[in-house]
């Protein structure tokens, strides 16, 4: 069975500070992790993807995120933060052995960006 | 390219009336769909998904159903809405070789129940 857990409902951080986001999983299987993030009222957006390539992983808007396979962690960073990083970022895991592609999503991280 | 399109964008109905949001994906075939529902503080939780004509897989019971008459369209149903169906309704596709390229949603609709 897959889980996945965001360890913050909500980070604020200020503007120009460093951020970080917390995600475990839970695998049975060789997993693949994603981060998504939603802009409010707004659809989602795929901001990176780990799918056993390299552990480190770019995104968009300067995120990134690394995977750990002894932590069982997929935390996302960004050096800077920008005002328009405010928004809520969901973990999503997927078991790459199913067919049917079943993901999971975390319960989400509300970000806050302060002047 | 591939798109998905899904609609309305936000919709208010009253207690008892039917329900019908439709998703279209374009520039791919046999693709993967998902309904899932984002209720309000809340993180996304999977409804339906299909992974063909006609077959569709009820993740959660509920008071609302789901169709695929034809391969790239996917259709989220109730026959009678109530209060707690009011939510962020979100559609998905993704390739039928797995979750490697990450799902592509659509802009989502906003439903109300009043």
């Amino acid at each position: 069975a897959q889980s996945v857990t965001q360890l913050d409902s909500h980070v604020s951080v200020s503007e120009g500070t460093p951020v970080l986001l917390r995600c475990n999983y839970s695998s049975s299987y060789s997993p693949s992790l994603f981060w998504y993030v939603q802009h409010p009222n707004k659809g989602l957006q795929l901001l990176l993807k780990y799918t056993s390539a390299a552990t480190l992983v770019k995104g968009i808007n300067g995120f990134e995120a690394e995977f750990k396979k002894s932590e069982t962690s997929f935390h996302l960073t960004k050096p800077s933060a920008h005002m328009s990083d405010a928004a809520e970022y969901f973990c999503v895991v997927s078991d790459q052995r199913s067919s049917a592609s079943k993901i999971i999503f975390g319960s989400g991280t509300r970000l806050s960006i302060r002047p | 390219s591939q798109t998905i399109h899904q609609w309305p964008a936000t919709l208010v109905q009253p207690v008892g009336s039917p329900l019908s949001l439709e998703c279209t994906v374009e520039g791919t075939s046999n693709p993967n769909l998902y309904w899932y529902r984002q209720a309000a503080g809340r993180g996304l939780q999977l409804l339906f998904y299909s992974v063909g004509i006609g077959q569709i897989s009820s993740e959660v019971p509920q008071n609302l159903s789901a169709s695929r008459p034809q391969d790239r369209q996917f259709i989220l149903s109730s026959k009678k809405l109530l209060l707690s169906d009011s939510g962020f309704y979100l559609c998905a596709w993704t390739s039928g070789t797995g979750g490697f390229g990450g799902y592509t949603f659509g802009s989502g609709t906003r439903l109300t129940v009043v």
